[in-house]
């Protein structure tokens, strides 16, 4: 049981690059979420993804686009690549209802990095 | 929206001591309180929640206390132990439902 698994675990672009951070969860879980981690910041959520064929924005959605391509898999894609959006990047996955946004499972993280 | 401050940013404690995190949040209207750890090149795993009809929450070494009136929540770890070396978030979950971090404490627990 592998959990949430994202990949790559570590990316390095140029500005104005694009790429496309995978996700899956093993799960059953309906609801995923895209976080990015800043020193000193804590986690800020990106995108979240209640259920399948829906997605909602979190609290910095700026810059990047999501995908919820099924129920296991969430991905998350930057267009043009900016130095501001090198961060790490964390999927979750949770139960949905009245479970939403709580009790969350992370995946590992991918180390982006923006030259 | 919601805002969770969290201190101290950083804690170190003698092996055995105890320890305490504490988060302030902003919206009277929240009502779930996680506290999650982060190992070193690890996501964060949840470690204890409390929901805002409890005041205290135990967990073996681990307690959560919820104040509502004051809107602040503490994490207390009791004999604290080598492996309990890492950085702790906690979070509120908001009016909108959307779950909001504190910026993370690292705690060192020297042998």
């Amino acid at each position: 049981n592998a959990g949430v698994t994202q990949t790559p675990k570590f990316q390095v672009l140029k500005t104005g690059q694009s790429m496309t951070l995978q996700c899956a969860q093993d799960m059953n879980h309906n609801s995923m979420y895209w976080y990015r981690q800043d020193p000193g910041m804590g986690l800020r959520l990106i995108y979240y993804s209640a259920s399948e064929g829906t997605t909602d924005k979190g609290e910095v959605p700026n810059g990047y686009n999501v995908s919820r391509l099924n129920k296991r898999e969430f991905s998350l894609r930057l267009e043009s690549a900016a130095p501001s959006q090198t961060s790490v990047y964390f999927c979750a996955s949770s139960s949905a209802g009245a479970a939403t946004n709580e009790k969350l499972f992370f995946g590992s993280g991918t180390q982006l990095s923006v030259l | 929206g919601e805002n969770v401050e969290q201190h101290p940013s950083t804690l170190s404690v003698q092996e055995g001591d105890s320890a305490v995190i504490k988060c302030t949040y902003s919206d009277s209207a929240s009502n779930y309180f996680p506290w999650y750890k982060q190992e070193l090149g690890k996501g964060p795993q949840l470690i204890i929640d409390i929901r805002s009809n409890v005041g205290e929450k135990k967990d073996q070494r681990i307690a959560v206390t919820l104040n509502k009136t004051a809107k602040h929540f503490s994490l207390h770890i009791t004999e604290t132990q080598p492996e309990d070396s890492a950085v702790y978030f906690c979070a509120a979950k908001d009016s909108s439902y959307k779950l909001i971090f504190g910026s993370g404490t690292r705690l060192l627990v020297r042998p």
